[in-house]
């Protein structure tokens, strides 16, 4: 169940875009995003609620496709401190846990 | 506010030993998830506890077993260590059950099996 994330790393320029997709063989409830920066605790960014609520940073922007099962996370004009690896969370229905992928690691360089 | 409290943040073990590692979760939190991270492998679920109750396990074996307290505080024990043990375990904790509300992780526990 555990959901399928693309690319596995992706390497920018400050300014550029990259979009991290992820997604789930199952019907989703949720859709969650993480980051997290080498040797520190992974941090939330978004939920994307069925139904189409949304909850997190206004810098950061996402879509949740619930017929296709997936979601897509926007980074847009791309900045140093985005470096990292991004993790979504998926939960299939309303009593499951929350089941993260394998991470997408991206790297900014100036 | 504190935030998520993991201790130890270091532990080195032996093949065979058995360990336990602590998550006190932020105040009012009373859902605690945990996790093993290794390479490349992502955070891997392994159980989900809400007021002192399991409603989800992971996929690992029965050497992994955990509890929460009524002060919200988790332990998670495994007995038995292998090498494969070897890993950064991670606890989150939030409001209710993570899947509707942003969980937040502890700096975690790097477990080394020699």
């Amino acid at each position: 169940q555990q959901p399928v994330q693309s690319p596995q790393a992706v390497i920018l320029r400050e300014g550029e875009d990259a979009v991290i997709n992820c997604s789930s063989s199952k019907a989703l409830y949720s859709v969650h995003w993480y980051r997290q920066k080498h040797g520190e605790a992974p941090v939330f960014l978004m939920i994307l609620l069925k139904g189409g609520e949304q909850k997190g940073h206004e810098k950061i922007s996402a879509s949740f496709n619930e017929k296709k099962q997936q979601s897509s996370l926007y980074l847009t004009a791309s900045q140093l401190s985005y470096s990292g690896t991004y993790f979504c969370g998926t939960a299939n229905q309303a009593g499951t846990a929350l089941i993260f992928g394998k991470g997408t690691t991206l790297s900014v360089s100036s | 506010k504190a935030g998520v409290t993991q201790t130890p943040r270091y532990l080195i073990k032996t093949r065979g030993q058995q360990v336990t590692l602590s998550c006190s979760p932020i105040s009012g939190h009373r859902s605690v998830s945990w996790y093993q991270q290794t390479p490349g492998q992502g955070l891997q679920f392994l159980f989900e506890y809400f007021s002192e109750t399991q409603r989800n396990k992971g996929n690992f074996p029965g050497r992994f077993s955990g509890r929460q307290f009524s002060n919200s505080r988790s332990e998670m024990n495994v007995s038995t260590l292998e090498l494969g043990d070897s890993a950064l375990y991670l606890c989150a904790s939030s409001l209710t059950p993570g899947r509707n509300t942003e969980a937040f992780f502890g700096q975690g526990t790097r477990l080394t099996v020699v």
